[in-house]
């Protein structure tokens, strides 16, 4: 069974103080990860796919990085307005399904 | 383009009742997935779709039911409405590279 482990559950940080998400994953044959930003009342946004070891995007202030049991996204000089849950997801190869983690609860104060 | 369209966005049941969520895309995406989201809990699949015709069941699929007649829709049924199924649900989209979600469907059983 796909498995996703997110880390920490809510992290605190000062504004411009950066630090990393973990995302850790066990799954058959990975298609793809995925990590959304969800903000209070609304649905998940998209922000990356990652399908291999070693592949690494970027956003403004974010950077995913895939190793093959986990995945990081990297906050750089973390703004208010990035103060969200983000959520990490794998798509199963063996049968297409999108399975989540918990969620890490950030919040970047002024 | 409309991206996932989930009608409506707040119902209240009574104990017993059935419903049936909407969920419509617009991408001609091959994969779509039903979601419940509770505090804290994450997101649970219920059920899934990888085309037309053919449905899978996900982490929580008692109480429910779907089908999927069509590329676009992908319609989640209650039947016999309890409070356990008070959550918001989430219907999502995804063909490879991007996935999108839906605003969600905020339902209460009373």
């Amino acid at each position: 069974e796909d498995q996703v482990t997110q880390s920490p559950e809510a992290l605190r940080l000062q504004e411009g103080e950066s630090s990393s998400l973990n995302c850790s994953y066990t799954v058959s044959g990975l298609r793809g990860l995925f990590w959304y930003r969800q903000d209070p009342g609304k649905g998940p946004e998209f922000l990356f796919t990652l399908y291999s070891a070693g592949e690494e995007k970027e956003k403004e202030r974010l950077k995913a990085t895939l190793t093959k049991k986990e995945s990081f996204l990297h906050i750089t000089a973390p703004k208010p307005e990035d103060s969200a849950t983000y959520l990490c997801a794998v798509l199963g190869g063996s049968n297409y399904k999108l399975t989540f983690g918990k969620g890490t609860l950030l919040t970047v104060n002024p | 383009n409309a991206g996932v369209t989930q009608t409506p966005k707040f119902r209240i049941l009574k104990i017993g009742q059935s419903m049936t969520l909407q969920c419509a895309q617009d991408m001609n995406h091959n994969y779509m997935y039903w979601y419940r989201q509770d505090p804290g809990m994450g997101l649970k699949l219920i059920y899934y779709s990888v085309g037309a015709g053919i449905t899978d069941k996900g982490e929580v699929p008692n109480g429910y039911n779907v089908s999927r007649s069509t590329t676009e829709y992908f319609p989640l049924r209650l039947e016999l409405a309890a409070p356990s199924q008070t959550s918001v649900y989430f219907c999502a989209s995804t063909q490879g590279e991007v996935a999108f979600f839906g605003q969600g469907t905020r339902l209460t059983v009373v």
